[in-house]
């Protein structure tokens, strides 16, 4: 199993672009999840999904959108990006024991 | 509101010794417990995790207690390697939703050769 993938690895973006951060796994878990992780505050949950065709909102979802038509794949959007945005973005998915995590994006809005 | 914390922000240790990594919690209706180690530009790796019905649980040179009264929580690492230098995350979950951990801010551990 590749366990699960994020890409890009690094993106660099302008102010007000739009980019999609890709994550797929590959385990069958149901449940899945995007946090940012920036210095001193630790990992924030931004969306989550408990399966396909149902996602919810977390601790800080403001500027981003999700979607869920696979239990694979959970993209996560930025539609107009910010520099409150630049960030370490990991993706994670759970059987409802722990969670495991990709290896992260890190993005930078100029 | 709720939070979880760390008591120490950094631990150094020499390679053999025992390090212990502590976390405070304040939801008393938190129910499940994890610790997550992250190294150097990775994902948090899940360590070991505990029921709110325990008090210790043990892994390969992990143990986790659990003290429910004054809630706190604890890391041990027996004979602390330098693999093991790294920042460690405990993380609980809240109203017992499994679903959406709320997260300390991390310890980091640097380990002396």
């Amino acid at each position: 199993n590749a366990g699960v993938t994020q890409t890009p690895k690094f993106q660099v973006l302008k102010t007000g672009q739009s980019m999609t951060l890709q994550c797929a796994q590959d385990m069958n878990h149901e449940y899945m999840s995007w946090y940012r992780q920036d210095p001193g505050m630790g990992l924030r949950l931004i969306h989550y999904s408990v399966g396909a065709g149902i996602t919810d909102q977390g601790e800080v979802p403001n500027g981003y959108n999700v979607s869920r038509s696979t239990t694979e794949d959970f993209p996560l959007r930025l539609l107009s990006a910010a520099p409150s945005q630049t960030s370490v973005y990991f993706c994670a998915s759970s059987y409802g024991r722990g969670q495991f995590f990709g290896p992260g994006t890190r993005l930078t809005v100029l | 509101g709720e939070s979880v914390g760390l008591h120490l922000p950094t631990l150094s240790v020499q390679e053999g010794d025992n390090s212990i990594i502590n976390c405070a919690y304040s939801n008393s209706a938190s129910d499940y417990f994890i610790w997550y180690k992250q190294e150097s530009g990775k994902g948090p790796q899940f360590i070991i995790d505990i029921r709110s019905n325990m008090d210790k649980r043990q892994g390969q040179r992990v143990t986790v207690l659990l003290n429910k009264t004054v809630k706190h929580l604890s890391l041990q690492i027996a004979a602390t390697q330098p693999g093991d230098s790294a920042v460690y995350f405990c993380a609980e979950n809240g109203a017992g939703n499994n679903r959406k951990l709320i997260w300390g801010l991390g310890t980091s551990l640097a380990v002396n050769p």
